[in-house]
């Protein structure tokens, strides 16, 4: 199976912040790479899929880049809806695999 | 709009199956893919596999093959997670989500929380 591993786990920042969450992927999986937020007792929110489309009506200070192994997603101006957790998931191999999430929390 | 809408909790013993039900709605059921995913308490997200609503074929994770079922009822536009010889482990909050295209997560479902305990 393909691996995903995701920096930082968890990190506080300050309401206004840029945020970048890096995810990599323990073999190269092209641009199959989505981005996902989820909130305490909540669904998951698809964010980005194909390593750098917004999903639909997602707002445009989320981006996401990269390829082969190596991606990240940017929060270009943190606000108070956006402390979550994110995780990637590859969908190159089967089975798909999701990174173990970043936390994002208050500073 | 579209909802998916899934069916609730469920306790279960350990040995036993559980059937997750996952009715759609504002949408042509038959012409996206239905992708489970689970969450144990705490712990991060699982894929588990897909079904094809308009031929009924599947595709499971390996760990899952065996034990895993997913079906639809297209008459009710619903589809159907079955896990059988559930254990402790099985222990999670199951959801359905709508593949929108490219695998692409465009929906999902509540979730629904199934807890195995003697």
């Amino acid at each position: 199976d393909i691996q995903m591993t995701q920096s930082p786990s968890s990190l506080s920042a300050s309401v206004g912040d840029r945020v970048t969450i890096t995810c990599r992927a323990s073999q190269g999986i092209t641009n199959y790479l989505a981005w996902f937020q989820q909130k305490p007792g909540k669904a998951p929110k698809s964010l980005i899929y194909a390593a750098s489309s917004l999903q639909t009506g997602v707002p445009s200070k989320f981006s996401g880049s990269g390829s082969g192994t190596d991606f990240t997603l940017t929060i270009s101006s943190l606000q108070p809806e956006d402390f979550a957790t994110y995780y990637c998931q590859q969908y190159h191999t089967y089975p798909f695999t999701f990174g173990p999430g970043t936390r994002v929390d208050i500073k | 709009q579209v909802q998916l809408v899934q069916s609730g909790a469920e306790v279960k013993k350990p040995g036993a199956s559980v059937k997750v039900s996952c009715k759609a709605s504002g949408y042509t059921f038959t012409a996206y893919y239905i992708h489970w995913v689970r969450q144990a308490p705490g712990q991060g997200l699982e894929w588990m596999g897909w079904i094809n609503p308009n031929s009924g074929g599947t595709k499971y994770a390996q760990k899952f093959q065996g034990r895993v079922t997913m079906t639809r009822d297209t008459s009710i536009s619903t589809a159907y997670m079955d896990l059988s010889s559930v254990r402790s482990d099985d222990t999670a909050v199951y959801y359905c989500a709508r593949d929108v295209g490219g695998w692409n997560y465009g929906d999902w479902g509540q979730g629904t929380l199934v807890t195995v305990s003697s």
